[in-house]
């Protein structure tokens, strides 16, 4: 199993672009969760997604959007880049609602300018 | 929401246990414990969990008091690998019906010394 993949590893945007950042599991876990991480702080749910077609918001979904089209990949799209998204990115899946435990992948570090 | 307090901060000496504490006063009598480690930039990896008794596994011991309102973590023989931000949580409800977040604070960076 190859668990949480992440791409891209590292990303520069400027101000008001857009992209989207990728997630994958072969773990075939239900429940998957973005999170932001900026330095010096614990992380805060952005997204996540308790199966296929279903997704809910987190403690900070502003600026972001996600979809669930399949149980493997849950997709983050930031809409139109700010500065204050300039943070490491990480993408999270665990078997049950019950969150007993999480596999988390290698993150994304943006940078918006 | 059940919140948690561990220190900022802690050393231990290569070899030695290092046990990290965390309050969890208002957690409710259904919530597990979890801990979580964050190894210099990379996502965080599951430790451990628990709801009452204690709990061990390969990496390490959950000690939860018997009123359930603070926890104790032990890895047993610290090595420098062992340095890492140790997270200590509590679930916590979101909106949607029947789901959960697990919010992750600050945690304890432990340096292991040699």
């Amino acid at each position: 199993n190859a668990g949480v993949t992440q791409t891209p590893k590292f990303q520069v945007l400027k101000t008001g672009q857009s992209m989207t950042l990728q997630c994958a599991q072969d773990m075939n876990h239900e429940y998957m969760s973005w999170y932001r991480q900026d330095p010096g702080m614990g992380l805060r749910l952005i997204h996540y997604s308790v199966g296929a077609g279903i997704t809910d918001q987190g403690e900070v979904p502003n600026g972001y959007n996600v979809s669930r089209s399949t149980t493997e990949d849950f997709p983050l799209r930031l809409l139109s880049a700010a500065p204050s998204q300039t943070s490491v990115y990480f993408c999270a899946s665990t078997p049950d609602l019950l969150l007993r435990e999480q596999y988390f992948g290698p993150g994304t570090r943006l940078t918006v300018t | 929401d059940a919140k948690t307090t561990q220190p900022p901060s802690m050393d231990c000496a290569e070899g030695r246990a290092a046990n990290l504490p965390c309050n969890h006063s208002t957690i409710s009598g259904n919530e597990y414990v979890y801990w979580y480690r964050q190894i210099h930039s990379q996502g965080p990896q599951y430790i451990i969990h628990g709801l009452k008794n204690n709990e061990t596994n390969e990496m390490a011991s959950l000690i939860i008091t018997e009123d359930r309102k603070s926890s104790t973590l032990i890895l047993p023989h610290a090595t420098l690998r062992d340095t890492a931000v140790y997270y200590c949580i509590v679930r916590s409800p979101l909106s949607g019906a029947g789901s959960y977040q697990l919010t992750f604070g600050k945690g304890t960076k432990l340096s292991v010394i040699p």
